[in-house]
């Protein structure tokens, strides 16, 4: 199995800071990454699609790149709506794998 | 846009097993999407459990598979997971989602939590 390494598991930001989330790939995975955002009590939602294509609907201020086992994600001016824990997968090879989870929480 | 909502116990017996369903409304479950399942216990991330196309082709966790069965019902425009011998470890958040032909997860359920208890 792929195994994805997150960090830092908790973030404490304060809004308008530029914050970024590591994660690392056991392997290489080229670009076949995604990250997620995930608020208690609701459905995850995808954020950003092969590393760096940003979903449709999806605020500018978050930014993916990397590619093959390291890659970030960033939001440039946090906002009061990104409090939330986030999510990488790989999606290169089954069984599709997830980091542990960074939460973003509020200094 | 796709709507996914999990249905089923939220207390199950331990050694029995857990059975949930996941109705898909407002998009075709015959597309070209699998279909899968997600867990994530409580205070630890997220899990794939597995997947099913609508022919019904599956496949699985290697870490759950023998004790994973995920079924689809194209007439009620549904797909159920069914889990055996549970044990208090798979007390979790579970997620139905749609995946991409790529097998990224681009749509999920609001989730459903199943506690194993006596």
């Amino acid at each position: 199995d792929i195994q994805m390494t997150q960090s830092p598991s908790i973030l404490s930001a304060s809004v308008g800071d530029r914050v970024t989330i590591t994660c690392r790939a056991s392997q290489s995975i080229s670009s076949w990454l995604a990250w997620y955002q995930h608020k208690p009590g609701k459905a995850p939602k995808l954020l950003i699609s092969k590393a760096s294509s940003l979903e449709s609907g999806v605020p500018s201020r978050f930014s993916g790149s990397g590619s093959g086992a390291e890659f970030t994600l960033t939001i440039s001016s946090l906002q009061p709506d990104d409090f939330a824990t986030y999510y990488c997968q790989q999606y290169k090879s089954p069984p599709w794998t997830f980091g542990q989870g960074t939460k973003v929480e509020i200094k | 846009q796709v709507r996914l909502q999990e249905s089923g116990p939220g207390l199950v017996k331990p050694s029995q097993s857990l059975s949930l369903t996941c109705a898909v409304s407002d998009y075709s479950i015959t597309s070209d999407h699998y279909w899968g399942w997600v867990r994530q216990p409580p205070g630890k991330g997220l899990e794939w459990i597995g997947s099913i196309y609508h022919s019904g082709s599956s496949y699985y966790n290697p870490s759950l598979k023998s004790r994973v069965t995920i079924s689809v019902d194209t007439s009620k425009s549904q797909f159920s997971l069914r889990l055996s011998s549970v044990t208090a470890a798979d007390t979790a958040v579970y997620y139905c989602a749609r995946l991409r032909p790529t097998r990224l997860f681009d749509d999920w359920g609001q989730g459903t939590l199943v506690t194993v208890s006596s």
